[in-house]
């Protein structure tokens, strides 16, 4: 599976934006990049996924580097729910397992 | 919809017990798969089921593991006997299709915190 490295934490204050980095430079063709986090207490939960183009969706954004080897979890305004632990997973076509690492430890301040 | 529903949310078992765990995936959902956390440890694929048929059983630990998913809607887990390295939290989660490349991702359940003790 290919790799992804993502800081183990980071911090913002509430109603703030927030950029959570990901590099995946060995991303083959076919991996789609995907965001899911995990909130204490409970399971993983999907945030968004992309291939080449940013996406939106009333979460988050992705912004996704041209070269495909980096990409960026937005949070457009960070509110205290949004503490949790980020996982960026590459995967895509006959590939459907998720492979999590440590992720990136959001806090927020209020 | 209703989400993914595991139960137990906990259970604590003796070592040697046998436990089984329940995955209620969503319905129509045909993709059925288990992940497990174990302490200090990384999120860990165990199997996929598609319908009723094991498609990916890689990632089960060893023989004391036993998945089912008779009829094709929910699915158990089964530990036994269980040992003291098998205490961790269980997940079970689902989707609509094979692969990730669609315009959705995997519903997961909260979990079963398992104890062996």
């Amino acid at each position: 599976d290919a790799k992804t490295t993502q800081p183990n934490s980071m911090e913002s204050n509430e109603e703030e934006p927030v950029h959570l980095p990901c590099n995946h430079s060995t991303i083959s063709g076919t991996d789609y990049i995907h965001w899911y986090r995990q909130l204490p207490s409970q399971g993983p939960e999907y945030v968004i996924h992309g291939l080449t183009s940013n996406v939106n969706n009333r979460m988050a954004s992705l912004a996704i580097a041209e070269d495909r080897k980096s990409s960026t979890l937005i949070l457009h305004r960070a509110t205290l729910r949004d503490a949790a632990v980020y996982y960026c997973i590459l995967s895509g076509g006959s590939n459907y397992k998720l492979t999590f690492g440590k992720g990136t430890l959001l806090t927020v301040n209020p | 919809e209703a989400g993914v529903t595991q139960f137990p949310s906990h259970s604590v078992i003796e070592k040697g017990q046998t436990v089984t765990l329940r995955c209620d995936p969503i319905s129509g959902h045909d993709n059925l798969y288990w992940y497990r956390r174990v302490m200090g440890k990384e999120i860990k694929f165990l199997l996929h089921f598609v319908k009723e048929s094991k498609q990916d059983e890689s990632g089960m630990p060893n023989n004391r593991f036993l998945a089912e998913r008779t009829g094709g809607t929910y699915s158990t887990l089964k530990v036994q006997p269980a040992e003291l390295e098998d205490s961790g939290v269980y997940f079970c989660a689902s989707s609509q299709r094979l692969g990730l490349g669609v315009n959705y991702g995997y519903t997961f359940g909260s979990g079963t915190r398992l104890t062996v003790v």
